[in-house]
Formats: structure tokens, sequence, C-alpha cells
């Protein structure tokens, strides 16, 4: 079946380094994907999207990369700060019949940044 | 703007009992949306809303049942709980782009968490 899927549970990065989560998905037909960040106790909250006509986009500190070829996708998150440290998800969106989005979401990292 | 509220936020329930939980929102969005949030499996999409009066299954509907009155609320009714049942829960709301075009940018209320014993 379909999935979307991390490739890590877990990241450390020390304050101040780069962080780069990955995630795979296995629908080529996919054409929509958006990462969100969960801080413990609270709900998801929407980072960055990316559509499958580009390759890269940029937010504040924060970069999505998505390869097609190989069905991968990654948030960079540049200078990662303490308040960085979350869950964060990859979904990819598959609109359902007559409106609405439908997100499937992978699994989930959790970043640690370490002081 | 208080964005979007669940109540309640804790609730045990003992098996076969029926509860309801409560979505509102207040940006004036068409959809809502509930999912189940379980350890290790990400969020679940049970039941969505694309409008006032409308409603339509997720990926984990069985055992739910949801009600769209007002476009500012989201009903998700639990009639006999089961302990497979227990999980996090969180509502979410989106708006349309315009024509043709959904935006993935969902706005997530704090959750509910529900244990069924």
């Amino acid at each position: 079946g379909e999935s979307v899927g991390l490739h890590l549970p877990t990241l450390s990065v020390q304050e101040g380094d780069n962080s780069i989560i990955n995630c795979a998905y296995s629908n080529s037909a996919s054409d929509y994907f958006i990462w969100y960040k969960q801080e413990s106790g609270k709900g998801p909250q929407f980072i960055i999207d990316i559509r499958s006509n580009m390759d890269k986009r940029q937010g504040q500190r924060v970069t999505v990369l998505l390869n097609k070829t190989v069905k991968h996708l990654s948030l960079q998150i540049a200078a990662t700060q303490p308040g960085d440290s979350a869950v964060y998800f990859c979904a990819e969106n598959r609109e359902g019949s007559g409106g609405g989005n439908k997100l499937t979401f992978g699994t989930g990292t959790q970043l640690k940044v370490e002081l | 703007n208080a964005g979007v509220t669940q109540t309640p936020k804790f609730r045990v329930l003992k098996t076969g009992q029926s509860m309801t939980l409560l979505c509102a929102q207040d940006m004036n969005h068409e959809y809502m949306y509930w999912y189940r949030q379980d350890p290790g499996m990400g969020l679940r999409l049970i039941h969505y809303s694309v409008g006032e009066g409308t409603t339509a299954k997720g990926e984990v509907p069985d055992g739910y049942n949801v009600s769209r009155l007002k476009k500012q609320n989201f009903l998700l009714g639990l009639e006999s709980a089961a302990p497979s049942q227990t999980s996090v829960y969180f509502c979410a709301s989106s708006y349309v782009i315009g024509a043709g075009r959904n935006t993935g940018e969902l706005f997530f209320g704090e959750g509910s968490r529900l244990t069924v014993l």
C-alpha cells in the first residue's frame, strides 16, 4: 500500500548546527507534500509545503527539497535552536472527493537540540 | 482569535460508554477534520467535512460518527467506546485557496486525550 515514512525516529543536533530530516514516500503519483512540527502536548503546526512541480522551496530558516526520482523529501533547518526541539512529520496530501485535504502523515522524527 | 478549540481536553471512559468531542473554529474555514494520534503511528484521519451539513469518511472511521450542523463546529461521537479507541484526538480546519486548489495547511487544536478502560 501507499505510505509516507521517515528514515530515523530520533535526530540529535547541537545548537547552531543545521538539521536535516528525511522522508520517503511510495506513491509516485503524489504531488503535494507538507511538513508539520509538533511540540510536546500541542497540536501539529504547519511549517512549509511543496508541490511536485518544484524541487526546492525555502521559508524562514527552513528549506524543503523534493527528489521525485527517488521519492524522497527532506526538511532542512538552519542554525537549529532549542525552540526547534519537537517531532517533525512529513505528510502527503490527497484531495478528498468534493474537496478537503486527506493528509497521510508519516510516523515522525523527534528532533533534540543539545546545548 | 482562539483558532481551533477542542473540549474536553481529557476524558476517561469505561468500555461501552458514549461521549462526544466538540471542536470549534473561529476562522470561518470551510473544511474540518478529526484525526487520532497513537504512539509510533503518526496521525490518522477519522472523518472530515467539506462544509456545513456534509461529512465524509477518512482512513479509520469505524466506531465513530460525526456531525457538522454549523460551519464553525465539528462533533466527533463514540457510541460505544472500546479500549482500542484510547488515543489523542485532534481536530483541524483548513481554508479554500480558490477554485480547484486546496492548501495542506491545517490548523490543529491542542488535542483531547481519551482513555477507555
